[in-house]
């Protein structure tokens, strides 16, 4: 199958600092990529949909400030969590689908970024 | 409504026996797919099998198997003669292909235990 890539996999920071998470499709190219937020013992939950060329898409609820999200090229979306602060510590993991895999439309999904605000 | 539910926050399994993880799902489109994924303690999110509406046998990939039953909405998924390894969240999952495709719909999940 098609392999995601993220980076870092771990971060600690200071309140109030910013961090960037990068999420790449290594074997093909992807017009759309996502950003989930994890909380422990719980399921995935949307925040974002990152278009290649053009604004992300948020879910309700997430701050489009808080959380910036760029897509610069068909294999490269990354988020910034800006001023970050205790309660953004959480789990963020990046999916793609390799839309020239035709019929399942599988989602890969990138190892994930565990995230410490200290 | 929830479009996937997951009744079986925890469930525990014999090394080598099967096992079976519910999942029922809630959409009116006619065209979607189903999935699973294995999530270790690690974090990563394993993509396991898959399942379209309009497929008309049970996905099978090596241990796993989907049991399909379209009528009562439900998509199961079989893992055939435990392994230690197999201890993880498993996540079904939901795509619907006409209505709102690039949203992905996951169940709250179950943790499986398979025990030496």
């Amino acid at each position: 199958g098609a392999v995601v890539s993220q980076h870092p996999s771990w971060v600690i920071c200071k309140s109030g600092t910013s961090v960037k998470i990068e999420c790449r499709s290594l074997d093909f190219q992807a017009t759309t990529m996502f950003w989930y937020r994890q909380f422990p013992k719980q399921s995935l939950m949307l925040m974002a949909t990152s278009n290649e060329g053009s604004k992300a898409t948020y879910e309700q609820g997430v701050e489009k400030d808080k959380f910036l999200i760029n897509h610069a090229s068909l294999t490269l979306s990354t988020l910034t969590v800006t001023s970050a602060h205790p309660e953004d510590s959480s789990f963020y993991i990046c999916s793609a689908r390799d839309e020239m895999e035709t019929g399942k439309n599988i989602q890969y999904f990138g190892a994930g970024t565990r995230l410490s605000v200290l | 409504a929830q479009k996937i539910t997951q009744t079986q926050p925890g469930m525990f399994v014999q090394e080598k026996e099967a096992v079976t993880l519910d999942c029922t799902y809630d959409t009116s489109d006619p065209s979607y797919g189903l999935f699973w994924y294995k999530q270790p303690s690690s974090g990563e999110m394993i993509f396991l099998i898959y399942q379209g509406s309009y497929d008309q046998q049970n996905a099978t990939e090596g241990r796993y198997s989907l049991n399909f039953q379209k009528a009562r909405k439900s998509a199961n998924l079989v893992i055939s003669a435990s392994q230690l390894g197999d201890s993880a969240m498993y996540f079904c999952a939901m795509r619907e292909f006409l209505y709102n495709f690039n949203k992905f719909y996951f169940g709250s999940g179950t943790k499986l235990n398979v025990k030496p």
